[in-house]
């Protein structure tokens, strides 16, 4: 297996605009996790979903962030509209409930000016 | 809700020398797994070893061993002859086993390994 996969590896947009981040879990795994990342907080769970229903959104921090696991293969993270503070880098991992470990992609550094 | 604290922002270490890394965490369940992930440059997130609440044997990968102390909530990191491979981020993660199933991250402390 390729392993977790998100793209794009890095992002630049405006103030204002929309920013769609996307993820490939390994498969046949039935957990997915986001993550934003940054100086100050570290990693941050912003929500995960058990077997393509969400379980837990209490961190995405306001109503401008959705997420969305439409199929076992497929997730997005979706900002908008998007801010400065927003710039970080944001994870997707994925795990199976019978092995422990979290699986982590490579991340999305985003920079939002 | 559980918490992971990791109290060391940044570490230094010679290389050949060992080092340790704390963390702590707080939590209401019994039995749960106690991770640390290491990040380097490359920023992938790579598992360096686990450990099962319910073993009271600390685990061991190599160089890496764990000193995993349930009642005081402590798991600490030891790095036995450090290489500049091993300069990174590490990250304490947390994993509960009764319903919930997310990971929560300490935020992180800093490896610095000197030639």
């Amino acid at each position: 297996d390729a392993g977790v996969i998100q793209s794009p590896r890095h992002e630049v947009t405006e103030m204002g605009q929309e920013v769609t981040l996307r993820c490939k879990p390994i498969s046949g795994h039935d957990y997915l996790f986001w993550y934003r990342q940054t100086m100050m907080r570290g990693l941050e769970l912003l929500i995960y979903f058990n077997n393509n229903v969400p379980i837990d959104d209490s961190g995405m921090p306001e109503d401008r962030f959705s997420a969305k696991m439409p199929n076992a293969s497929f997730s997005t993270l979706k900002i908008q509209p998007s801010e400065p503070r927003d710039s970080a880098v944001y994870f997707c991992a994925s795990s199976l409930v019978g092995n422990t470990e979290a699986f982590f992609g490579q991340g999305t550094r985003l920079t939002v000016v | 809700a559980q918490t992971v604290t990791q109290s060391q922002p940044e570490m230094s270490v010679q290389e050949a020398e060992t080092v340790t890394l704390s963390c702590t965490y707080d939590t209401s369940e019994s039995d749960y797994y106690l991770f640390w992930y290491k990040q380097p440059p490359s920023r992938q997130m790579i598992l360096v070893i686990r450990q099962e609440a319910y073993k009271q044997q600390n685990a061991t990968e190599n160089r890496f061993s764990v000193n995993f102390q349930k009642a005081a909530k402590s798991f600490s990191l030891k790095i036995s002859d450090s290489q500049l491979g091993d300069a990174a981020m590490y990250f304490c993660a947390y994993r509960g086993t009764r319903g919930t199933y997310k990971y929560i991250f300490g935020t992180g402390t800093r490896l610095k390994v000197l030639a």
